[in-house]
């Protein structure tokens, strides 16, 4: 079955440093998406990408957030400067069309900022 | 705006017995409904959906939820627990009303321990 994969599992950075988290949407996937969960948390919406633009985000999804599809297969999340409250679970996930409803999500990574 | 309530931190069943668990939620137009499981060092797993017709839906697993308007509720329930159910489980609600956005909006989560 296909999955949607998400690497690394887990991330360790220093505060202020520049992270790149990686996903690869399942292939015939349109929609894609980062929700975040911190620790103890509900599991919180950042963005969604589509047609090769952001069509929604949160209030969470500041300057300091990007998302990419650098190509046909990869869906990136840039943090530029990472503070400590960025200390989260990071889930990607992805969507087939416009008429399907099930957004089908990553295992995750761990961002651990020090 | 939308929000998701699971009132249970955890639910403890025994093997064998009903299970139920709860969730609750606010939207501004018709809700599209839905349940996620996680599984330790896994991705959330989707269980089943509400989107429009019957209000008992059945899902993955022998599990069913059953989406009531008046209450605005969405509880998942499966009539006899196995230990391997044991996980966190997520609502989640997505609001279709003009504006909304396609983004889901979940729950806190709620940790389902069958015990044998």
């Amino acid at each position: 079955e296909p999955e949607v994969t998400q690497t690394p599992s887990h991330q360790v950075t220093q505060m202020g440093q520049e992270v790149i988290l990686r996903c690869v949407p399942i292939s015939n996937h349109l929609y894609f998406y980062w929700y975040r969960q911190i620790l103890g948390q509900k599991v919180e919406f950042l963005v969604s990408f589509y047609n090769n633009e952001i069509s929604e985000k949160s209030e969470i999804f500041d300057d300091q957030f990007s998302v990419e599809r650098p190509d046909g297969s990869n869906f990136t999340l840039k943090i530029r400067s990472t503070k400590l409250e960025d200390s989260a679970m990071y889930f990607c996930a992805s969507r087939r069309d416009a008429g399907a409803n099930i957004q089908y999500f990553g295992a995750g990574t761990r961002l651990s900022v020090l | 705006a939308q929000s998701v309530a699971q009132p249970e931190d955890q639910v403890n069943v025994a093997e064998g017995n009903p299970l139920t668990v709860k969730c609750t939620y606010s939207v501004s137009g018709n809700p599209y409904l839905f349940w996620y499981v996680q599984y330790p060092n896994r991705g959330l797993q989707f269980l089943l959906k509400y989107i429009t017709g019957d209000n008992l839906v059945k899902g993955s697993y022998g599990f069913e939820a059953e989406f009531n308007k008046s209450q605005t509720s969405f509880h998942l329930k499966k009539p006899s627990a196995l230990v391997s159910d044991s996980a966190l489980y997520f609502c989640a609600v997505r609001d279709t009303s003009n504006n909304a956005g396609n983004m889901l909006t979940f729950g806190g989560g709620t940790r389902l321990m069958v015990k044998p």
